[in-house]
């Protein structure tokens, strides 16, 4: 079946870096991305839909400056949270093919 | 905007069976999904409603959808302990790009 691959899954980093989440689909060409960004105990809120080789559009309330998107090719998306701060932890996840799953295994990023 | 609701927790005996409800607003979605997340992993897709449709059964897991009321359940047989997870029910907003909207989450613990 259709597989996404997101990694890293695990990051912590210090406040003011950048890091970099990549999402792959493996087996499939994915033009939609989906990212995802879930706080302890609740539940998954859309972030931004990653487009192959046009903008990303974000939700409202996103700072697209912030969270950048980069959907270069047919199988890989890649968000970058930049500058990071603390109130940024949290569990980022990723989804293809029509956002009704192929979800990633997600990431959990700590700003310390 | 469009709201899906869950009860947060539900503890069961292993063998009996659970019970999740969910509760959404837009009468447009055209499916209904539950996932099931294990700690720090992804989401999975475990099953999912079309609208014009009262039931669905798929070996434990059973779906139901009152689509007067806008219920949804996922009722899971001779549950065991490895079903401890967390469930969340999503609904599909039609008018909105097709994005997945998601429930709160429950948390279902199973005891031996």
């Amino acid at each position: 079946g259709a597989v996404v691959s997101q990694h890293p899954s695990r990051v912590i980093c210090k406040s003011g870096t950048s890091v970099k989440i990549e999402c792959r689909s493996l087996d499939f060409q994915a033009t939609t991305m989906f990212w995802y960004r879930q706080f302890p105990k609740q539940s998954l809120m859309l972030m931004a839909t990653s487009n192959e080789g046009s903008k990303a559009t974000y939700e409202q309330g996103v700072e697209k400056d912030k969270f950048l998107i980069n959907h270069a090719s047919l199988t890989l998306s890649t968000l970058t949270v930049t500058s990071a701060h603390p109130e940024d932890s949290s569990f980022y996840i990723c989804s293809a093919r029509g956002g009704t799953g192929t979800f990633g295994s997600g990431t959990r990023l700590t700003v310390v | 905007g469009e709201d899906v609701e869950q009860s947060l927790f539900l503890s069961v005996r292993e063998g009996d069976s659970s019970v999740i409800n969910c509760t959404y607003t837009d009468s447009s979605s055209t499916y209904l999904y539950w996932y099931k997340q294990e700690p720090g992993a992804g989401l999975q897709l475990l099953t999912y409603i079309f609208s014009n449709m009262d039931m669905k059964q798929d070996q434990r897991l059973t779906v139901l959808l009152n689509k007067k009321d806008k219920h949804l359940s996922l009722r899971i047989a001779d549950t065991q302990t490895g079903d401890s997870a967390i469930y969340f029910c999503a609904e599909k907003e039609d008018n909105q790009g097709g994005k997945l909207i998601f429930g709160q989450g429950t948390e279902l613990s199973v005891k031996p």
